[in-house]
């Protein structure tokens, strides 16, 4: 089955400094790939998907990218905020299948 | 996007129990899942339930300690069996919309175990 692996574990950044949080995925027909923030106590909300056939996809802040033949997609988060302070993760999934999700990334905004 | 609830949205239970939760969609879903998230953890999918067939259960997650009912396209329920302490988690809903990809999570059952 799919297996994805999510770095850094835990990630501190200067408010209105950039986050960049990296995942991997093992099934290359995986061709769905979204994240997910996650506040204390609070479920997971989407923050921003990507397709496979898409490269690159931006929402204001933030950004994913994905590399097919690398198998490797990313979350950059630019003019960080206190607020993205959270839990973040990433996931994998064929079709409709469910989410195979990352281990999850802890997100430090220092004022 | 779905409104998702879930009773209970928590409980405190004995081992050797057993506790039902129940999930509610606000439309009709072909696919419900449900997942698992151990304390500090990841999120784990368990099954995934279609209405009118068995739910499909991943590698780690057998039917007699999780089953799982889908008696129409808005509503599913998953038992946790047998309770023990290694089941205390917090169990969500999710499901997706028809035509989408995206996944929409419940609020969740915190489950402690005893």
């Amino acid at each position: 089955g799919e297996n994805v692996e999510q770095h850094p574990s835990t990630l501190s950044v200067q408010e209105g400094d950039s986050a960049v949080i990296k995942c991997t995925y093992s099934d290359s027909a995986s061709n769905y790939f979204p994240w997910y923030k996650q506040e204390l106590g609070k479920r997971p909300q989407l923050i921003i998907d990507i397709r496979s056939n898409v490269g690159e996809k931006k929402d204001q802040r933030i950004a994913v990218t994905l590399n097919k033949t690398a198998k490797h997609f990313s979350l950059h988060i630019t003019e960080t905020q206190p607020e993205d302070s959270a839990v973040y993760f990433c996931a994998a999934s064929l079709g409709t299948d469910g989410l195979t999700f990352g281990k999850g990334t802890h997100l430090i905004i220092q004022p | 996007s779905a409104v998702i609830s879930q009773k209970p949205s928590r409980d405190i239970c004995q081992r050797g129990t057993s506790l039902t939760i129940q999930c509610q969609v606000d439309s009709q879903v072909t696919m419900m899942f449900w997942y698992r998230q151990q304390p500090g953890q990841s999120l784990t999918l368990i099954a995934t339930a279609n209405q009118g067939s068995e739910a499909t259960y991943e590698s780690g997650f057998v039917i007699d300690k999780f089953p799982i009912s889908r008696p129409n396209l808005t509503f599913s329920t998953l038992t946790v069996s047998n309770m023990s302490p290694e089941d205390s988690s917090i169990y969500l809903c999710s499901t997706r919309l028809a035509g989408t990809d995206t996944q929409y999570f419940g609020p969740g059952t915190r489950l402690t175990v005893l």
